[in-house]
């Protein structure tokens, strides 16, 4: 089955892009997702990439995939201390069930 | 608010106990899935329901666990005889299909639940 791996920190000063990477196993997930959860808040959306595109950019946020190697990233530009949470990817699989890595936790400081 | 609900937001019971946790999934939406996350890691999924009909299940879903969602609506997760490693936090997401093709997951705020 599909398995998702991340980094788990990632310190970041205000201002400046945020990266945080991402690999997976199975190649047979049709979108990949990034979420974001905050202490005490549930887990949000903040976008995902259907598998045959290679970028997606939405605002302050770009997702790049590379099929070849496995490995999704979200950038985040000029990050801001609103940013600071734990991102997790995920995959997709039966029933568009999600499959999520552990999570990185973003850490913004002025 | 018309998100996802969740109900109790924290549970604490004696281990040996029986739990049931609620989720009010998004009115309009057909599919509801259960995740469970543990400290330090992602959500895993625990069962998927499309309708009233419980479609899958995972391998961590032993038999103490049981879900359903009669209705089609709101749908229950009960832990029968609670063992200290259930302690973790219950996600609830619904989704139905969306304008940009995808099949989005809302997800509640959780339910924690904590074996002593």
């Amino acid at each position: 089955g599909e398995d998702v791996e991340q980094s788990l920190f990632l310190s970041v000063r205000e201002g400046d892009s945020s990266v945080i990477n991402c690999t997976y196993t199975d190649s047979s997930s049709t979108y990949l997702y990034w979420y974001k959860q905050e202490p005490g808040a549930g887990l949000q959306l903040l976008t995902y990439i259907f598998s045959n595109m290679d970028m997606k950019q939405d605002q302050r946020l770009t997702v790049l995939l590379n099929k070849k190697d496995k490995h999704l990233s979200l950038r985040i530009a000029d990050t801001q201390t609103g940013d600071s949470a734990i991102y997790f990817c995920a995959g997709s699989g039966g029933y568009n069930k999600l499959i999520f890595g552990a999570g990185t936790r973003l850490a913004v400081h002025p | 608010d018309t998100g996802v609900s969740q109900d109790p937001r924290h549970k604490i019971t004696k281990r040996g106990q029986n739990v049931t946790f609620r989720c009010d999934p998004i009115s309009e939406h057909n599919r509801l899935y259960w995740y469970r996350q543990t400290l330090g890691q992602g959500p895993e999924f625990l069962t998927y329901f499309q309708n009233e009909a419980q479609l899958e299940k995972s391998r961590l879903l032993s038999d103490r666990f049981s879900a359903e969602r009669p209705k089609g609506s709101f749908s229950t997760l009960e832990i029968q005889r609670t063992e200290q490693g259930d302690s973790a936090m219950y996600l609830c997401a619904s989704s139905s299909f969306g304008g940009q093709g995808i099949y989005e997951q809302y997800f509640g705020p959780g339910t924690r639940l904590t074996v002593t």
